[in-house]
């Protein structure tokens, strides 16, 4: 069956825009977490859905970032004015559940550049 | 809050040679402990994890770990390293709820022929 996507796959930005990076968990996945892995410091927590639950936000290091998940599926992280310390590629993982059991299905990234 | 240590950046090992990866942990509850792969341009795989009961876990790809309590400490083995197993491995804590996961930073492993 099909697992997490991401899309790009690649981002170059210009310091200062903003962009949007896609996530589609594996259908019926009721959890989607957001993660950055930046060279040399392993994966970091940004966010986390869980159904229709606040969001943990925990994670996010700057007001400059958000994301939001639409119809309990897809999720879309946006980072405003972006800055080169965003280089960095995004991880998207979903998880049918919160039950303890349930694996996190991590898709295959996006790579950020920031110019 | 829970964190992960893994002291090693960099490992070689000769192929067929056994492997031993290091990971500390800090707790103050019981642990869920995870370890994932990332080979070159893909996602994570999750290798193992635990949550309870024996302390020696067994996970794909002929991976094991073992949990000590007492050295707060889950190190990944595997007794015949092959070229295929050159990746990232990453150690995770996850929280009580086991609602996020907090991942050392990694160690890298290079196989020699």
């Amino acid at each position: 069956g099909a697992g997490v996507s991401q899309s790009p796959s690649n981002k170059v930005t210009e310091k200062g825009k903003d962009v949007e990076l896609r996530c589609d968990p594996i259908s019926g996945h009721t959890a989607l977490y957001w993660y950055r892995q930046s060279l040399g410091q392993g994966l970091e927590f940004l966010i986390y859905f869980q159904g229709n639950s606040a969001p943990d936000k925990s994670g996010l290091p700057s007001d400059r970032f958000s994301a939001e998940r639409t119809g309990g599926s897809v999720s879309t992280l946006t980072i405003q004015r972006t800055q080169q310390e965003d280089s960095a590629v995004y991880l998207c993982a979903s998880r049918l559940g919160p039950g303890l059991g349930e694996e996190q299905y991590f898709g295959p990234g996006t790579r950020l550049t920031v110019t | 809050a829970q964190s992960v240590t893994q002291p090693d950046i960099h490992i070689t090992v000769s192929e067929g040679a056994s492997l031993e990866l290091r990971c500390n942990y800090s707790y103050g509850a019981t642990p869920y402990l995870f370890w994932y792969v990332q080979s070159p341009g893909q996602g994570l795989q999750l290798l193992l994890k635990y949550f309870s009961g024996d302390t020696l876990v067994q996970g794909i790809k002929g991976f094991e770990a073992e949990f000590k309590r007492s050295q707060s400490s889950f190190n990944l083995r595997k007794p015949s390293v092959h070229w295929s197993d050159a990746a990232e491995y990453f150690c995770a804590v996850a929280d009580s709820g086991y609602s996020t996961l907090t991942f050392g930073k990694g160690t890298m492993l290079l196989v020699s022929p």
